[in-house]
């Protein structure tokens, strides 16, 4: 059971856009810097969004992050086959004294 | 580049121990904390803690106390995870993943590739 909340997947035909929503609490997104990372098929995860919303350089305007009170989101537009992956969020939470990642959010497109 | 190289995978039987480095380079190893992370089969991230390496001063997340150790050897800019007495539940891909921090932000970034230890008798 993890302490942030994705939904298990997504699905969108290629071209569209897609949102991925994390839900926590006041202890975790509500009071610190949300992140979110790529996991491709079979490789380890990629640093996507961090600090809510910034890029790192060489990710695409494509992906872009947003948080609103204990909740974060991550859109992608222009979908690709080759952003089927699973899509993690992460945060601190100053309760637990922990790292605390959702469940991950595996992204078809159709 | 910036870089994180795992340990190859392992197979081991319950009950033994099994040892994974993850060695770094492109930056000075002592600058930034390594965070562990877990991944069972089919499952989301686990952050395991991390271990400051600076000082060699390990925290630890819940549900890894007792079996688990993290070390250094800065000499080599080498993070180690060591798990004894080795359940069938350990079986996972365990990745490092550098604890980048800036103002008051940290993340991880990069990830190594990962280390896949099997635990089957």
């Amino acid at each position: 059971q993890s302490v942030l909340t994705q939904p298990p997947s997504v699905s969108a035909a290629p071209g569209q856009k897609v949102t991925i929503s994390c839900s926590g609490t006041s202890s975790n997104i509500g009071n610190s810097y949300v992140s979110w990372y790529q996991q491709l098929p079979g490789t380890a995860p990629k640093l996507l969004i961090y600090e809510n919303n910034k890029r790192p350089s060489g990710i695409p305007d494509r992906f872009s992050g947003s948080k609103s009170g204990t909740s974060a989101t991550l859109g992608i537009t222009g979908l690709q086959t080759g952003d089927e992956a699973d899509y993690h969020c992460g945060t601190w939470d100053s309760s637990l004294s922990a790292v605390v990642f959702g469940g991950g959010t595996k992204l078809t497109v159709l | 580049q910036v870089q994180l190289v795992q340990s190859g995978s392992e197979l081991k039987k319950p009950g033994a121990s099994v040892k994974v480095s993850c060695k770094a380079s492109g930056y000075t190893f002592t600058t930034y904390s390594m965070n562990w992370v877990r991944q069972a089969p089919g499952q989301g991230l686990e952050w395991m803690g991390w271990i400051n390496t600076n000082t060699g001063n390990p925290t630890y997340a819940q549900g890894f106390t007792g079996r688990f150790v993290f070390s250094l050897d800065t000499s080599v800019s080498t993070a180690y995870l060591q798990i004894s007495s080795l359940k069938a539940e350990d079986t996972a891909v365990y990745y490092c993943a550098r604890r980048y921090c800036s103002g008051g932000s940290c993340y991880s970034e990069p990830w190594g590739q990962g280390t896949l230890v099997t635990v089957s008798s």
